[in-house]
């Protein structure tokens, strides 16, 4: 079965840092794209970023919300969301997601962790 | 705001069809890039739901289907049941913004 479980996530001060880590099983982990998305309370979905296969060099992207705060890693069969200089606005459930792509069906985020709540406030 | 825009709530009787609708720009949507889908059941994590346009993961019932034209898609539920009731989010790439973007979600109540 593939899974993805998220742990780290906890209350930090406004300006402080926290990292997540992302655990994934059952598929080959260094052939597959990792984004981090979050869920601020009571709202939408955001994409936080990525960080891309081992044959794409795991290269990273980030949302402008967030770039220049953040940092994605991957090592073995985990990956990471370093945040750092957190804001309140950073306040959310944060999820990492397996990108699966192939030519004849597209893109798309599947599965999903189960999210992990990161509390940003004094 | 969202780059992509959904209604924030529906609602239909058990056995009805409702629409959802999702409206980009020439920069996501309208630029061929694919749309996907997915339901988050209240206090769960997101679960994709269709992807590319109109093709469901093992599992999800043909009750649910796309339709794309240009830089707009909408996701149809035929036959409305209890268990639909949940939100939904459209996704797709934005070019200009080099980021995957998603829609506000809207919220679908069984009455």
């Amino acid at each position: 079965e593939v899974q993805l479980v998220e742990s780290g996530g906890g209350l930090v001060q406004p300006g402080g840092s926290l990292k997540l880590s992302c655990a994934a099983s059952g598929f080959r982990f260094s052939d597959s794209a990792i984004h981090w998305v979050r869920q601020a309370p009571g709202k939408g979905l955001e994409w936080v970023g990525r960080i891309r296969s081992k044959p794409n060099s795991y290269a990273t992207g980030y949302a402008a919300s967030v770039k220049g705060r953040f940092t994605i890693s991957r090592e073995e069969s985990t990956a990471f969301l370093q945040m750092n200089s957190l804001k309140v606005a950073d306040t959310a459930v944060y999820y990492c997601v397996r990108h699966v792509s192939d030519t004849s069906t597209g893109h798309r985020f599947d599965p999903w962790g189960q999210g992990i709540l990161v509390t940003v406030s004094s | 705001q969202p780059e992509l825009t959904q209604p924030p709530s529906l609602s239909g009787a058990p056995g009805q069809r409702v629409t959802i609708s999702c409206t980009g720009s020439s920069s996501n949507l309208g630029a061929g890039y694919g749309v996907n889908w997915y339901q988050q059941l209240p206090g769960t994590a997101p679960k994709l739901l269709i992807y590319d346009n109109n093709n469901r993961p093992s599992g999800v019932p043909d009750r649910f289907s796309v339709s794309k034209s240009g830089s707009s898609a909408s996701l149809a539920i035929t036959g409305l049941q209890a268990e639909d009731e949940a939100d939904y989010y459209c996704q797709s790439y934005d070019i200009s913004l080099s980021a995957w973007v998603f829609g506000g979600g809207t919220k679908v109540t069984v009455l």
